[in-house]
């Protein structure tokens, strides 16, 4: 079946610098979706790309989606301690509202 | 609006019991879906509804069983609890197939 990969599962960053985690899908993605899991939250959803190629910004996360639409990526500069949390992606392969996610990146930031 | 309501928040059950988690939504979506949280794994898909009256297994259905017989409400059940189904479950719903899913606060379930 679908499988979305997540890397990396943990990062720790002092606070300023940037981070960047990476989600690959070993199917073709109709859309995907990135969420962001505050320390025992719930997953509250941030962006969706849909076309091949597609970056979008808010404030200082960066949201990619690859060419094949298979990979994405979220890149924060200068990070902050309010972006601590999880960050999960997760591939939309149809029309069912199946989200399939990955693993999650974890971010620690020290101030 | 109340958004997605999960029941309950907490509950720790015996080996063998069965219990039902609840999941109510008040935006009139048609998907919905469970998932289970484990540490290092993400959350996997369980069981999910593209509409009343129509449900379909997700990666990890072993041992839940589901049915949606209005659009607002997604039980979950657990008919024999099993210490592997301790976890936090999230029930989530969208209005679209390919839209944004909005997630409910989660239910910390142990099983012992």
């Amino acid at each position: 079946g679908q499988q979305v990969m997540q890397i990396p599962q943990y990062q720790h960053v002092q606070e300023g610098e940037d981070f960047t985690t990476y989600c690959n899908s070993s199917t073709t993605l109709s859309n995907i979706q990135w969420y962001k899991q505050r320390p025992g939250g719930h997953p509250v959803f941030l962006i969706q790309l849909v076309k091949s190629g597609e970056v979008k910004k808010q404030k200082r996360l960066t949201f990619q989606f690859g060419e094949a639409k298979k990979n994405s990526s979220l890149h924060i500069t200068a990070t902050q301690t309010t972006d601590v949390g999880t960050y999960f992606c997760a591939g939309n392969s149809g029309n069912t509202g199946k989200l399939i996610f990955g693993q999650g990146t974890t971010l620690q930031v020290k101030p | 609006n109340a958004g997605v309501t999960q029941t309950p928040k907490f509950q720790v059950l015996k080996t063998g019991q069965s219990m039902t988690l609840q999941c109510a939504q008040d935006m009139n979506h048609e998907y919905m879906s469970w998932y289970r949280q484990d540490p290092g794994m993400g959350l996997r898909l369980i069981h999910y509804s593209v509409g009343a009256g129509i449900t379909d297994q997700g990666e990890v259905p072993n041992g839940y069983n589901v049915s949606r017989s209005t659009t607002e409400d997604f039980p979950l059940r657990l008919l024999s609890a099993a210490p592997s189904q301790t976890s936090v479950y999230f029930c989530a719903s969208s209005k679209t197939g390919q839209g944004v899913s909005f997630f409910g606060q989660g239910t910390r379930l142990t099983v012992v």
